[in-house]
């Protein structure tokens, strides 16, 4: 069946570094791929995707790139900030019938010192 | 605009009891979907609507079930609650058919304690 697999966190950096996330899957067609983040005590929210391979998807700095190649979407900010601390989840979509129903990956909590 | 709106926020249950769950969607969706997170988990996708029809079906018990009513709100009922079904239960919804954008808008959660 569909999975996802995101890097092993947590993730801890200071205000202003670079981030990277990882992020591969494995699935039969040509799935969607999103990344949701999930700020303490709320539910989960969009924050960007890619529906076919080479889009790249941008959000608040954040960007990852649908690459069918390496299954991959890893998503990266430049300069990241205390406000970005959150837990952010990897997930894709089937499409079809089914678009709705997401696979995630594990969840990787990020936090940011000042 | 309004997003999706879950009730309770908070649930305490004892072994065996009953419980239900109700979601909102947002204006004009018409899809609602029900996940369940356990602690420290990733969201499990237990079961969809569409227009009123069960759509999908995941890694839903026996034990519970579902609807969708004419006024596109869902109730997940769920029935002899073990100590496993502990979780935050979230509800999403989005516009399906032909307008679905494949962007699910997700409530902030119901979390059911079960003692």
């Amino acid at each position: 069946g569909d999975s996802v697999t995101q890097m092993e966190g947590p993730v801890t950096l200071s205000e202003e570094a670079f981030l990277t996330i990882n992020c591969t899957y494995t699935a039969t067609g040509y799935p969607s791929l999103f990344w949701y983040v999930q700020y303490p005590g709320e539910g989960l929210q969009l924050l960007l995707k890619a529906t076919k391979a080479d889009d790249k998807g941008s959000n608040k700095g954040f960007e990852a790139t649908y690459r069918k190649e390496t299954t991959s979407f890893h998503l990266e900010k430049g300069s990241v900030q205390v406000s970005d601390s959150a837990v952010y989840f990897c997930a894709l979509s089937a499409g079809g019938t089914s678009y709705g129903k997401l696979t995630f990956g594990q969840g990787t909590i990020l936090t940011v010192h000042p | 605009a309004a997003g999706v709106i879950q009730s309770p926020r908070h649930l305490i249950k004892e072994k065996r009891e009953t419980a239900t769950l109700k979601c909102y969607p947002i204006s004009r969706h018409d899809t609602v979907y029900w996940y369940q997170q356990g602690p420290g988990q990733d969201p499990q996708f237990l079961i969809s609507f569409y227009e009123k029809m069960q759509s999908d079906k995941g890694s839903i018990p026996d034990r519970f079930s579902a609807q969708q009513f004419s006024d596109y709100h869902s109730e997940l009922n769920m029935s002899s609650l073990e100590l496993g079904d502990s979780a935050l239960y979230f509800c999403a919804s989005s516009r399906g058919g032909w307008l679905d954008t494949g962007e699910l808008f997700f409530g902030e959660g119901s979390r059911l304690t079960v003692l």
